[in-house]
């Protein structure tokens, strides 16, 4: 089975700081990682996604993450964050499809909220 | 291009009642996932829809079901309502349903069992 570990729950930074949010799986075949990003009663946006390639993954709003496969980690960086990223993070891991039958759906962590502070 | 829509974005219901939450997705998509979130279990995995077809589904009871209808608009149930089915339901839409296709998601809805 695979799983998602976001190791820190809540995130507080001050505007202009850089930021990591840190990001573990645990899989035994491949996958596919996601970022993604959930502004209050709002639904969630892709911020990035590493399917293959370079390890190194720039996505939008200047965020960008580093697949490690040693370390089964995927984490989140960026270098100087805004009032604007306060959000919950949640990274997410799907399968690779190599075998009949869609395995699809994502697999998420339990998020990040990031607060930003002024 | 329009985004995926879900309707409504607010539901209240009693224990016992049943519950259809609508979602549509964007133009030209053709798969639609359901994921369940709450504070405490997180985001977590309905069933996905390709083609009218369920093609996975997670680890919820029969009280939950969908369909997708051939415009590819999707619809989730659930009956006999109980406390713990007071969650956000996210739908999200795909092209197709491999796993390098993005799911964009939807707005949600809020269902509060009472």
């Amino acid at each position: 089975a695979q799983s998602v570990t976001q190791l820190d729950s809540q995130v507080p930074v001050f505007e202009e700081a850089p930021v990591e949010l840190r990001c573990n799986y645990s899989s035994s075949v491949s996958v596919y990682l996601f970022w993604y990003v959930q502004y209050p009663n709002q639904g969630l946006q892709l911020l990035l996604k590493y399917l293959s390639g370079s390890t190194l993954v720039k996505g939008i709003n200047g965020f960008e993450a580093e697949f490690n496969k040693s370390q089964t980690s995927f984490h989140l960086r960026k270098p100087s964050v805004h009032i604007s990223d306060t959000a919950e993070y949640f990274c997410a891991v799907r399968l690779h499809m190599n075998y009949g039958g869609s395995q699809g759906n994502l697999i998420f962590g339990k998020g990040t909220k990031l607060s930003v502070k002024p | 291009k329009a985004g995926v829509t879900q309707t409504p974005r607010y539901l209240i219901k009693t224990r016992g009642q049943q519950v259809t939450l609508s979602c549509s997705p964007i133009s030209g998509h053709r798969s639609v996932s359901w994921y369940q979130q709450t504070p405490g279990q997180g985001l977590q995995f309905l069933f996905e829809y390709f083609s009218e077809t369920q093609r996975n589904k997670g680890n919820f009871p029969g009280r939950f079901s969908g369909r997708q209808f051939s415009n590819s608009r999707s619809e989730m149930n659930v009956s006999t309502l109980e406390l713990g089915d007071s969650a956000l339901y996210l739908c999200a839409s795909s092209l197709a349903p491999t796993s390098t296709d993005t799911q964009y998601f939807g707005p949600g809805t809020r269902l509060t069992v009472l």
